[in-house]
């Protein structure tokens, strides 16, 4: 089985400081992570993808993400926040291993707000 | 880059009507997949499919099915719609076989039914 939590449903920063979304997961086998933007009644755009290569994954609009198995956890990271980086954010994993298509397990999503 | 390209932005119908929605991908893709999202629930997985005319139920297949009779399209359709069908549909395709590749969605169908 697996699982993603997302440990916080709504974080706020100024625009210019760091921005941190936080990700825990749990799965039986090695896991592929995905961080995915939603702007409103848009569709999911990918930022990132963890397929077990470098552990530190660089995405677009300079967002990062470090796998940490130690923690199992796949944290979202940008150094400066800018308005535009006003979405909901979902972090998800996929399967790998066995007979599984890649099912997709999605976090329950993290609303960012960015304050002038 | 992908294109994932649904039919509808926004539909209204009415409950009863037998309703389509229509997704087209043109990266060749083998897996296409139907989601549905909904306010606390996230996105739950409806059906999906790996190849041409095969089709495989997600999680919450019921009230649904799909077609897919050429590999760039993938259609679902609701038989008989009820109001608990409203929600924001995405599609979804993937390359491959396994997991390691990302799905790529479309910007999603925003569906009342009355």
């Amino acid at each position: 089985a697996q699982s993603v939590t997302q440990l916080d449903s709504h974080v706020s920063v100024s625009e210019g400081t760091p921005v941190l979304l936080r990700c825990n997961y749990s799965s039986s086998y090695s896991p592929s992570l995905f961080w995915y933007v939603q702007h409103p009644n848009k569709g999911l755009q990918l930022l990132l993808k963890y397929t077990s290569a470098a552990t530190l994954v660089k995405g677009i609009n300079g967002f990062e993400a470090e796998f940490k198995k130690s923690e199992t956890s796949f944290h979202l990271t940008k150094p400066s926040a800018h308005m535009s980086d006003a979405a909901e954010y979902f972090c998800v994993v996929s399967l790998t291993g066995g007979t599984s298509y890649g099912k997709l397990t999605f976090g329950q999503g993290t609303i960012l707000t960015v304050h002038p | 880059d992908v294109k994932v390209t649904q039919s509808s932005r926004y539909l209204v119908k009415r409950t009863g009507e037998k309703v389509f929605l229509e997704c087209v991908q043109d990266m060749d893709h083998e897996n296409m997949f139907w989601y549905r999202q909904d306010p606390g629930l996230g996105l739950r997985l409806i059906y999906f499919s790996y190849d041409v005319k095969m089709k495989e139920k997600g999680d919450i297949p019921e009230g649904y099915s799909v077609s897919r009779e050429k590999k760039e399209r993938f259609s679902l359709i609701l038989e008989s719609a009820s109001t608990n069908q409203t929600s924001m549909y995405l599609c979804a395709s993937r390359s491959g076989t396994g997991s390691i590749q990302p799905q790529h969605f479309g910007d999603g169908t925003r569906l009342s039914i009355l």
